[in-house]
């Protein structure tokens, strides 16, 4: 059974606070790891796909890293927007067409 | 057009009706795919299509039946239903497994 997880489950943090949350996966078999947005009544958004290990990539005030030896990946909101609030999901795909995703952070950003 | 079209966004149906959920793209994308979504769990993977034909099937239960008649459309046909299925059904397109999704909005199905 593959497991990815991601923590905190929830989180809320003031507005203009930096902040950041935990994807982990199984480190073995890796191919690549999606980053997604999902704000409330719309459309999942994909913010990144990495695929190779100390990878970092970077939109805006959002950046994520990767470490695919020890199964994680880190995901950074830089200032916190009102804007930013949404579920931020990962998603670990092993080389096939199946995508797996984390149960997801929860984020509330405090005006 | 950069977007993934899903109709109906909402669907009330009873356990004996049949409906059909459809979802549309014009990325020239040649993965879709249909994932299940319960309050507070992850997306699910239930099919995937891959230049139009099924390549993924996660031991979906054949009251759901997918349909892919072009590379731009995909169809979930639904017959006799358990309230159990109630849930958001999203649908997804991409150019491939290096490559990120792009998703429709869903469909929120509810099975009275």
């Amino acid at each position: 059974i593959l497991n990815v997880e991601q923590s905190p489950q929830s989180l809320h943090v003031q507005e203009g606070d930096s902040t950041n949350f935990t994807c982990s996966f199984p480190s073995s078999n890796f191919y690549a790891l999606h980053w997604y947005r999902w704000e409330t009544a719309k459309s999942p958004e994909a913010l990144f796909v990495m695929t190779l290990n100390g990878d970092e990539k970077k939109k805006g005030r959002i950046s994520a890293t990767l470490n695919t030896k020890e199964g994680y990946s880190y995901l950074y909101i830089k200032g916190s927007q009102p804007e930013d609030s949404a579920t931020y999901l990962c998603a670990f795909n092993f080389g096939n067409e199946k995508l797996t995703f984390g149960t997801g952070t929860r984020l509330t950003i405090i005006p | 057009d950069t977007e993934v079209t899903q109709t109906p966004k909402h669907l009330v149906m009873g356990m004996t009706n049949k409906k059909s959920l459809k979802c549309e793209q014009h990325m020239g994308h040649r993965a879709m795919y249909w994932y299940k979504q319960k309050a507070k769990k992850p997306p699910e993977l239930m099919f995937v299509y891959s230049y139009e034909k099924l390549s993924i099937n996660e031991s979906v239960p054949s009251r759901f039946s997918p349909e892919c008649p072009n590379s731009s459309l995909l169809n979930l046909h639904l017959h006799a239903l358990q309230p159990e299925d109630s849930a958001l059904y999203l649908c997804a397109s991409s150019s491939g497994p290096l490559a990120s999704y792009t998703f429709g909005s869903g469909t929120r199905l509810t099975v009275v």
